[in-house]
């Protein structure tokens, strides 16, 4: 049972440049997110899915794209990346939403725009 | 309104001491406060929860701490030791909503 999958670990990207960053998970979960982290900052909610076809905006969606076309993945785009996008992105998966279920998080993925 | 307040930043405990990490808010909808345990390199994962009908959660020797009246929480881990060192996140969310994390304390045990 993998949970929740990342891909890539690493990346550098150039300013401009548009890349998309891959989650999957194999635990059914119909609720799905996507945190940045920064240093001091905490973990911020860029965007969300409650079931497949189904997303919305978090605190922090600028710049950002997401689609959910199954239960098990939940892409995020980068378009036009910037240096304001060099941070750690988790993705996280839950059965309900958050406030009745825990958030199971991948070991995420660290971004460099440079 | 939104926001959750965390400290301290970082934190430095001997081995077998107490780490105490506080957490503030201020939306009086919130009902459910986790903490969140990160090791380098991997991801967050639940540590302990508390809800406000209860004061006080203890899972092992770590307990949560909750004052509803002053809007605060906090995170005990009793007899610290070095595998406890990481990055511990509070949260909190209303029913239905969606999580709204901490700044973030690194503790560190020491040996």
């Amino acid at each position: 049972n993998a949970g929740v999958t990342q891909t890539p670990k690493f990346r550098i990207l150039k300013i401009g440049q548009s890349m998309t960053l891959q989650c999957a998970q194999d635990m059914n979960h119909n609720y799905m997110y996507w945190y940045r982290q920064d240093p001091g900052m905490g973990l911020k909610l860029i965007y969300y899915s409650v079931g497949a076809g189904i997303t919305d905006k978090g605190e922090v969606p600028n710049g950002y794209n997401v689609s959910r076309s199954t239960t098990e993945d939940f892409p995020l785009r980068l378009e036009l990346a910037a240096p304001s996008q060099t941070s750690v992105y988790f993705c996280a998966s839950s059965g309900v939403d958050s406030s009745n279920s825990p958030l199971h998080f991948g070991n995420g993925t660290r971004l460099t725009v440079t | 309104q939104q926001q959750v307040k965390q400290s301290p930043q970082s934190l430095i405990v001997q081995k077998g001491g107490i780490s105490i990490i506080n957490c503030a808010y201020e939306n009086t909808a919130f009902d459910y406060f986790p903490w969140y345990q990160q090791f380098p390199g991997k991801g967050p994962a639940l540590l302990i929860a508390i809800r406000p009908d209860v004061s006080e959660k203890k899972e092992g020797r770590f307990t949560i701490s909750f004052n509803k009246s002053a809007k605060q929480f906090s995170l005990h881990i009793m007899d610290s030791q070095p595998g406890d060192s990481a990055t511990y996140f509070c949260a909190a969310s209303r029913t239905g909503g969606k999580l709204i994390f901490g700044q973030g304390t690194e503790l560190s045990v020491k040996p």
